[in-house]
């Protein structure tokens, strides 16, 4: 097991809504990337953090944003939620450089 | 951007025949090779990695080859076990570059009968 852990576990939210999921990376990963899952598709990256600043982001709308913090801890917040929003988000961490690690993921459901 | 095309989608084997995934990426600047075993409900794992420097990575049952001409790389699996069974994801990164965003092929499902 990774030292990658996510919360929560599962939510469901309505169309509309706001979110705000979390991830807490392994100590001394300075690196964080979060990524969409929808069922039976590969992982999508959103963005990536690198000690507490945007550095890289994908194809996904301004309404995805996110914030690292110093104790390896990060957020992925979405508005407006839109039904396409359900999904598994994964974070990933890294000590720096190209390895990543991933934690277990939040299954979103947007109703 | 990068595309990673990713085949079969699903494999089926007898425990204890070899296994191989197959995958291609489309930017040549691409450099840094992983790839993820994912059961059902649970975290992707990495399993191996391959660096463009390098044309072959093993590690007991496990290897991977890379061809950068043809910008292809495969996953091989020997002497399968059921507990294999997994959905395999390849992804591709510019290593060394501003940021290490990983591009995901679509996934294998493997499933080893016993």
């Amino acid at each position: 097991e990774t030292g990658v852990t996510q919360s929560p576990t599962h939510l469901i939210k309505t169309r509309g809504q706001q979110v705000t999921l979390r991830c807490s990376s392994q100590s001394g990963h300075n690196t964080v990337s979060w990524y969409q899952q929808a069922l039976g598709q590969g992982p999508q990256f959103i963005f990536q953090y690198y000690r507490e600043e945007e550095n890289g982001r994908g194809n996904f709308p301004p309404r995805f944003s996110g914030l690292q913090f110093p104790n390896y801890s990060s957020e992925l917040n979405v508005n407006a939620l839109e039904l396409d929003d359900s999904a598994l988000y994964l974070c990933a961490s890294s000590p720096g450089g190209d390895t990543q690690y991933f934690g277990p993921g939040t299954r979103l459901t947007v109703l | 951007g990068e595309n990673v095309e990713q085949h079969p989608s699903t494999l089926s084997v007898q425990e204890g025949d070899s296994a191989v995934i197959k995958c291609t990426y489309s930017d040549s600047a691409s450099n840094y090779f992983p790839w993820y075993k994912q059961e059902l409900g649970k975290r992707p794992q990495l399993i191996i990695d391959i660096r463009s420097n390098v044309g072959e990575k093993k590690d007991q049952r496990i290897a991977v080859t890379l061809n950068k001409t043809a910008k292809h790389f495969s996953l091989h699996i020997t002497e399968t076990q059921p507990e294999d069974s997994a959905v395999y994801f390849c992804a591709a990164s510019k290593s060394g570059g501003s940021n290490y965003k990983l591009t995901f092929g679509k996934g294998t499902l493997l499933t080893v009968n016993p």
